[in-house]
């Protein structure tokens, strides 16, 4: 069965500290789609990024960056230079193919406090 | 704003009585799908509608139901409430009727306290 696990239930940071997110995955499946959703204090759920389970590259997009490693079953989510707006509940999900339409399998989420 | 509006945002309630819950998704998306967050549990997946049709079942109770009707709205119906029914319970829409190709859009949620 697929299962997400989010080991740091909270983190503390100070602001433009560089903090790491972890998400360890499990899937007997060798296709899969992994993401990353953040929820703000206002609580709706936002997307941040989608990567396949053939794509291992590395992505980067302004402060954020995703390290996808299959050989740990691992994809990790860095923030550079922290900032308060980073606050929030950082959710890692997993979707297998090979099964068919299977829905978004979350982690427990990891609450990241950035302080000014 | 994702485009996904959910109602009511906050509902109290007692043990026993029924709620109903209410989504409209975004424009254009034809998936409806309802997940459950409490703070043990985490995101629960509970159902998913494509197009009025019922697309994959979670972890829902028999107690709770769900439809999506031909506005492609969706409602979450939850009866004979329960204490540990208290939770968060999000909508969120996409275009496709596969979950993992593409990106889910999340409603503000609805706050149910069962008191």
């Amino acid at each position: 069965a697929q299962k997400v696990t989010q080991a740091q239930t909270e983190i503390s940071v100070v602001e433009k500290e560089d903090v790491t997110l972890d998400c360890v995955y499990e899937t007997r499946d060798t296709t899969y789609y992994l993401f990353w959703y953040k929820q703000p204090p206002s609580g709706e759920l936002v997307f941040l990024i989608r990567r396949n389970s053939f794509d291992e590259q590395n992505e980067i997009s302004g402060r954020y960056s995703w390290n996808f490693q299959k050989s740990t079953s691992s994809f990790n989510f860095t923030i550079t230079a922290s900032q308060v707006v980073d606050s929030a509940v950082y959710f890692c999900a997993l979707s297998e193919v090979l099964r068919g339409n299977t829905p978004l399998v979350f982690g427990k989420g990891t609450r990241l406090s950035v302080i000014a | 704003d994702s485009g996904v509006t959910q109602t009511p945002k906050h509902l109290i309630t007692a043990t026993g009585q029924r709620v109903t819950l209410r989504c409209s998704p975004r424009s254009g998306d034809l998936s409806v799908y309802w997940y459950q967050q409490s703070l043990d549990q985490g995101l629960q997946f509970l159902i998913q509608y494509y197009n009025g049709e019922e697309r994959a079942k979670g972890n829902i109770l028999e107690r709770f139901s769900a439809q999506q009707f031909p506005d492609l709205h969706s409602e979450l119906n939850l009866s004979s409430l329960e204490l540990g029914d208290s939770a968060l319970y999000f909508c969120a829409s996409s275009l496709t009727q596969v979950a993992n190709t593409g990106e889910l859009f999340f409603g503000e949620g609805s706050r149910l306290t069962v008191l």
